[in-house]
């Protein structure tokens, strides 16, 4: 089936530092990539789209400036949460969608702690 | 507007128990319908989907109908086991099979099961 990974599973970075995590999917192209945040024990919230070749599409509420998206192939996307702060702490989901079919496929996430 | 609405957790069966997590939805158009399931310290995977009224998804003895007239897509299982335990998401995606359409999640349900 399709795969998608994300790196890093988890970090830890000091406040006002820039951390990059990376969502690819292996075996199969994705033209768009969704970025999710989940806080703790609570659902889902998208904060942005990601289409390659183009600008993301933030969702209302979502500091683009802060949440730098890059989606340089079809096979890869980056989020950078810069200048972090511990408010940004939080699990961070990426999926990828299928060219045929429009299927939806999820990262393992990675988990951002910021100190 | 879009959204989902699923039962508040947790819920604590005994192996073997009938479990039934109820969700609701609220949706123009015409939504494709969704169970994804997290497992402790992993990130979402796709248990089962509906993609028009009277549709039943089903996987690994799971299964929800798509009921267009009470906006509902309920998953049961008539006997669950201790590995089932988990958090269970009800999402939508509110153009259907469409390209570039981020899923809509409920708040998730976790679900323990004790032997």
């Amino acid at each position: 089936g399709a795969v998608v990974s994300q790196h890093p599973s988890w970090v830890i970075c000091k406040s006002g530092t820039s951390v990059k995590i990376e969502c690819r999917s292996l075996d199969f192209q994705a033209t768009t990539m969704f970025w999710y945040r989940q806080f703790p024990k609570q659902s889902l919230m998208l904060m942005a789209t990601s289409n390659e070749g183009s600008k993301a599409t933030y969702e209302q509420g979502v500091e683009k400036d802060k949440f730098l998206i890059n989606h340089a192939s079809l096979t890869l996307s980056t989020l950078t949460v810069t200048s972090a702060h511990p408010e940004d702490s939080s699990f961070y989901i990426c999926s990828a969608e299928t060219l045929a079919g429009y299927e939806q496929y999820f990262g393992p996430g990675t988990r951002l702690t910021v100190t | 507007g879009n959204s989902v609405t699923q039962m508040e957790g947790p819920v604590t069966l005994s192996e073997e128990a009938f479990l039934t997590i109820n969700c609701t939805y609220t949706a123009t158009g015409y939504p494709s319908l969704f169970w994804y399931v997290q497992y402790p310290g992993e990130g979402l995977q796709l248990l089962l989907k509906a993609t028009k009224a009277d549709d039943k998804g089903s996987n690994k003895g799971f299964e929800a109908t798509y009921r267009k007239e009470t906006t509902s897509f309920h998953l049961e299982k008539g006997s669950v086991q201790v590995s089932d335990s988990a958090v269970y998401f009800c999402a939508l995606s509110p153009r259907g099979n469409q390209a570039g359409t981020a899923l809509i999640f409920g708040k998730g349900t976790t679900l323990s099961v004790s032997s």
